[in-house]
């Protein structure tokens, strides 16, 4: 069954340093999502990209944050200068088309930033 | 989206059935109810989805209340590897990028 991954499964880094995460998503997906956790708080949606664009970005996702598709398999999430509080799991997810299917979850990549 | 509501927890022995509440009464007509859940720290596992009509699948039951503010998630036999957070969600489709919001869910203890 196709599925999501995502590498590393977990990256240390020293404050200020750039991080890049990687996600393979689905073969012929054409949605694709970040998400993050914060140890023992909620999901939280990061930014959707379709087309080679930004779809929808939340407030998290200040100028630190950048995505990009590099080619047709990767979904990359970048960010310039880690902080402490980046600290979290960064959930990729992808899906096919349309309002109503369904987004598919990656295992995760656990950032820790010290 | 839809504003979603769910216990904050609930046992169930091993080998009965789970049933998970979720109260969605602001949903509009052409929004569906998504089920997912988390083992551990693990990515969001999709269980299943549905509109309107009573959905199953090889992992759940989902069965949606005629007017459509809350459903119920059956999982028909429960087992240990069942213990996750569940989610209940009902997303915007404000267009076709719909996120998802996850909330604090239910979690299930399955206990022998």
């Amino acid at each position: 069954e196709p599925e999501v991954t995502q590498t590393p499964s977990h990256q240390v880094t020293q404050m200020g340093q750039e991080v890049i995460l990687r996600c393979v998503p689905i073969s012929n997906h054409l949605y694709f999502y970040w998400y993050r956790q914060i140890l023992g708080q909620k999901v939280e949606f990061l930014v959707s990209f379709y087309n080679n664009e930004i779809s929808e970005k939340s407030e998290i996702f200040d100028d630190q944050f950048s995505v990009e598709r590099p080619d047709g398999s990767n979904f990359t999430l970048k960010i310039r200068s880690t902080k402490l509080e980046d600290s979290a799991m960064y959930f990729c997810a992808s899906k096919f088309e349309g309002p109503t299917d369904t987004q598919y979850f990656g295992p995760g990549t656990r950032l820790t930033v010290l | 989206d839809a504003k979603t509501t769910q216990p904050p927890s609930m046992d169930c022995a091993e080998g009965r059935a789970a049933n998970l509440p979720c109260n969605h009464s602001t949903i509009s007509g052409n929004e569906y109810v998504y089920w997912y859940r988390q083992i551990h720290s693990q990515g969001p596992q999709y269980i299943i989805h549905g509109l309107k009509n009573n959905e199953t699948n090889e992992m759940a039951s989902l069965i949606i209340t005629e007017d459509r503010k809350s459903s119920t998630l059956i999982l028909p036999h429960a087992t240990l590897r069942d213990t996750a957070v569940y989610y209940c969600i009902v997303p915007l489709n404000t267009g076709t990028a719909s996120k998802l919001t996850f909330g604090t869910g239910t979690r299930l203890q399955v206990t022998l």
